[in-house]
């Protein structure tokens, strides 16, 4: 079975631009959830969506969206990119029971 | 206070040597408790889950929670070159279906040769 995929693997972006993420998910999980990862702060809960709607949320500025689609396949954007938006972003599935998260390989996006 | 504390290390053992990762948390209304393993710009490998209170086992891994003392456990038996990697505990913010781990800030393990 693959596993959970990302795309981009890496993105450099400039200060005020937005970026989107895409994230799919491991055949049969319906939920999705994103991360941000940076040496700083460590992994931190980003929001998870399940059957398309956002069914938790992380302390994150607004400027940090997302959806999922009917597919369970799922997206993330952040607008107005900052310099400090510069870390990992990990996206994780996990099946309707259990409290099991299987982690993408992440994007790497560097903020200039 | 953070709600998960994790010593960030390195922890730097001899290979075969027996490894002991530990966390501690505040919120007794955690439940469910989860080992990972990342390698350098790699994402976070799942190795252990568990959900109450003593000790689960799969393979050279081992990992222990004690709820009463809020702290959990990950041993690594006969530890290889190859288990050096930062290690992460994530515990599940509560039961009601949601989602959201949150993360210690990982132990970075260093296997000597």
């Amino acid at each position: 079975k693959a596993g959970v995929t990302q795309t981009p693997r890496y993105l450099i972006k400039t200060r005020g631009q937005q970026v989107t993420l895409s994230c799919s998910p491991i055949s049969g999980h319906r939920s999705v959830s994103w991360y941000q990862q940076t040496p700083g702060q460590g992994l931190q809960f980003l929001f998870e969506y399940f059957s398309e709607t956002q069914r938790n949320k992380g302390n994150f500025p607004g400027r940090f969206s997302g959806r999922q689609f009917s597919n369970s396949r799922s997206e993330m954007n952040v607008s107005t990119l900052e310099l400090g938006d510069s870390a990992l972003y990990l996206c994780a599935s996990s099946l309707d029971r259990g409290y099991e998260q299987f982690f993408g390989p992440g994007t790497r996006l560097t903020v200039l | 206070q953070k709600e998960v504390e994790q010593d960030p290390g390195p922890l730097s053992v001899p290979e075969g040597a027996i490894v002991s990762l530990n966390c501690t948390y505040s919120n007794s209304a955690f439940q469910y408790f989860m080992w990972y393993r990342q390698y350098s710009r790699k994402g976070p490998e799942l190795l252990m889950y568990t959900y109450s209170s003593g000790n689960k086992e799969d393979g050279r891994f081992t990992a222990q929670v004690d709820k009463s003392s809020k702290y959990i456990s990950l041993f690594i038996r006969d530890s290889q070159p190859s288990d050096s990697a930062t290690y992460l505990c994530a515990i599940s913010q509560d039961g009601t279906g949601r989602r959201a781990l949150t993360f210690g800030s990982g132990t970075r393990l260093q296997v000597q040769p």
